[in-house]
């Protein structure tokens, strides 16, 4: 089965700076996508960026990049510029291209922007 | 669009009691997936439907638990009755035939006491 794992339960960060979670995972299969997602609290959970595994080109979106590194099954996110709205429990998730539609996800880690 | 919606937001029970847990999907979404997230742990899938069919319930815990989606459109879980360890986060998120559009709701916390 698939696993996610996160290994920083809890995270910070100052204002205007740059942080990155980590995330690796553990999969058998080739073809599949990458995701972070970002629930602030007792909000709805967004997504914030995602990564189709056949592409080597690492995902952006505006201040959100991850370095997906497939060898290594680590698909890290980076956060720059850091403004106090991100502050957020942020989770990797795995989802296969092929077999069922489920998520796989993270414990998660809470990100706390410091002004 | 309105998005997917979840009440109630919380909701504490004694243990034994039954609870009954509501998701209105977005408008149109055939898929419909809850989730459950036990504190500190990860976010784990409970079940799928697609329209009024439960396509994938693996996840399900144990008998105590029903889903169902009236006509396929929303969908309600009940725990009865409820325990100790059913406590947490409950997500329900939807998504068109398009696989990509994954959209998830506030989520209920539950606290059995």
């Amino acid at each position: 089965a698939q696993t996610v794992t996160q290994s920083q339960p809890e995270m910070s960060v100052q204002e205007a700076e740059t942080v990155t979670l980590s995330c690796t995972y553990d999969t058998s299969e080739s073809d599949y996508y990458l995701f972070w997602y970002k629930q602030p609290p007792s909000r709805q959970m967004i997504l914030v960026i995602r990564q189709e595994a056949y592409k080597q080109q690492n995902a952006t979106e505006n201040r959100f990049s991850v370095n997906f590194q497939k060898a290594a099954k680590s698909f890290s996110l980076k956060i720059s510029d850091s403004q106090l709205g991100d502050a957020a429990m942020y989770f990797c998730a795995y989802r296969s291209a092929n077999t069922g539609n489920q998520f796989y996800f993270g414990t998660g880690t809470s990100l706390t922007v410091i002004p | 669009e309105a998005g997917v919606t979840q009440f109630p937001s919380h909701s504490v029970i004694e243990k034994g009691q039954t609870v009954t847990l509501r998701c209105d999907p977005i408008s149109g979404h055939d898929n419909l997936y809850w989730y459950r997230r036990v504190m500190g742990k990860e976010i784990k899938f409970l079940l799928h439907f697609v329209k009024e069919s439960k396509q994938d319930e693996s996840g399900m815990p144990n008998n105590r638990f029903l889903a169902e989606r009236t006509g396929g459109t929303y969908s309600t879980l009940k725990v009865q009755p409820a325990e100790l360890e059913d406590s947490g986060v409950y997500f329900c998120a939807s998504s068109p035939q398009d696989r990509y559009g994954y959209t998830f709701g506030s989520g209920t916390r539950l606290t059995v006491v």
